[in-house]
């Protein structure tokens, strides 16, 4: 089993539209999780960290659910801007090494 | 630029021949990185250096990769012996102690193995 399992998308959504990836995690150990973003050809960025009460930055809400090992991330009113790739990614028990899922893609339509 | 800087931008090799990468991370981090990414799969980790140490290596490093980073501050990655399977994009990122998650990374050198 991989350590990180995304939605395989990809996902072809109109703008306005509100789009949800999930994404699993094999570490019970595991300690801090993000979500990246990646534009095409391009290196990927950190979007936000995820929390386990949860938290929100403005159209972006991210989930982490520890007890199902299980992280989401909610993006309202999408833009055309949001087409990109979204990783998931996760630290393990380690405070070094950022094991990333394959990433889901996105497509926002007009 | 404050950036995380890679050079070069694109490189093809033949098969068997040696190359070398080098990054230049953000001057105030301690901590570089090095992932591998292929096409439809996520980043992978490879190594990481603490300032000039290095502290960890993948088992997705063979004997034939080697990592520097002498002053603790640029690094470089060489691959010998190149071969077709070799050919990803080839991240570095830099980050604070701690603060993995935050890393950011530098635009890639994507090797193409003929």
């Amino acid at each position: 089993r991989k350590e990180v399992e995304q939605d395989p998308g990809p996902f072809n959504v109109p703008e306005g539209a509100t789009v949800a990836f999930n994404c699993t995690y094999s570490n019970s150990a595991s300690q801090s999780f993000f979500w990246y973003r990646q534009d095409c050809r391009k290196e990927p960025k950190l979007l936000m960290s995820v929390y386990s009460s949860g938290n929100e930055d403005g159209r972006f809400t991210a989930q982490l659910n520890r007890a199902s090992q299980y992280i989401s991330l909610l993006i309202r009113d999408s833009k055309l801007s949001d087409s990109a790739t979204y990783l998931c990614v996760e630290t393990g028990g380690s405070n070094y090494k950022l094991t990333f899922g394959k990433g889901t893609l996105l497509t926002v339509n007009p | 630029d404050t950036g995380v800087s890679q050079n070069p931008r694109h490189k093809i090799t033949k098969r068997g021949q040696n190359v070398t990468f080098r990054c230049d991370p953000i001057s105030e981090h301690n901590r570089l990185y090095w992932y591998r990414q292929t096409l439809g799969q996520g980043p992978e980790f490879l190594t990481y250096f603490q300032n000039e140490a290095q502290l960890e290596k993948s088992r997705l490093l063979s004997d034939r990769f080697s990592a520097e980073r002498p002053k603790g501050s640029f690094s470089t990655l060489e691959i010998q012996r190149t071969e077709q399977g070799d050919s990803a994009m080839y991240l570095c990122a830099s980050s604070l102690v701690g603060l993995a998650g935050d890393s950011f990374f530098g635009p890639g050198t994507r090797l193409t193995v003929l």
